[in-house]
């Protein structure tokens, strides 16, 4: 299957700088990457996604970029804030099998 | 809109017990998914739905079944718990399939004695 590797597994970050969170996959074939932010006792949410045909998508203070390649995507969240501090997740859509494959999360805390 | 929900909130089972947990969806949306939630694992899937009538297994289908006799509903049956059952259990759903956004359920929290 999938294999789906997040990392760092855990990142702290003063309020207002930035943070980076990287995640790998396996499967060529994949084409669909979202981004999932789970707050704690909460179910998880999408925030951003992007598609095997666009290398770079923006959402005001998040971003996601692709390298296809490489196979791995990251995501950007820039001028952080506390309620930025969650965890994070992303997923891999291999082309055809119709489930998701998610990684096992990146926790973020923002330090005020 | 409700969006999905799921009950019970919380569940706690003696070994060998079988339980349902429910999952309901007033969105119209054809695909439904159940993950567990364990610390440090991630969300793994258990079994998924692409409509009415048709389920297939995911990464982690021992010990759950699920039927999807309508597109609202998709429920997931333990059917003897055991400790390695003890998790949070999420219901998500979506309009067309696995590539696109996945809505999800407030969670269910089981403990296995």
């Amino acid at each position: 299957g999938e294999n789906v590797e997040q990392h760092p597994s855990t990142l702290s970050v003063q309020e207002g700088d930035s943070a980076v969170i990287k995640c790998t996959y396996s499967d060529s074939a994949s084409n669909y990457f979202p981004w999932y932010k789970q707050e704690l006792g909460k179910r998880p949410q999408l925030i951003i996604d992007i598609r095997s045909n666009v290398g770079e998508k923006k959402d005001q203070r998040i971003a996601v970029t692709l390298n296809k390649t490489a196979k791995h995507f990251s995501l950007h969240i820039t001028e952080t804030q506390p309620e930025d501090s969650a965890v994070y997740f992303c997923a891999v859509y291999p082309y055809g099998n119709n489930r998701l494959a998610f990684g096992k999360g990146n926790q973020v805390v923002v330090i005020p | 809109n409700a969006g999905v929900t799921q009950t019970p909130k919380f569940q706690v089972l003696k070994t060998g017990q079988s339980m349902t947990l429910q999952c309901a969806q007033d969105m119209n949306h054809e695909y439904m998914s159940w993950y567990r939630q364990d610390p440090g694992m991630g969300l793994r899937l258990i079994h998924y739905s692409v409509g009415a009538g048709i389920t297939d297994q995911g990464e982690v289908p021992n010990g759950y079944n699920v039927s999807r006799s309508t597109t609202e509903d998709f429920p997931l049956r333990l059917l003897s718990a055991a400790p390695s059952q003890t998790s949070v259990y999420f219901c998500a759903s979506s309009y067309q399939g696995a590539p696109n956004e996945q809505f999800f359920g407030p969670g269910t929290r089981l403990t296995v004695l």
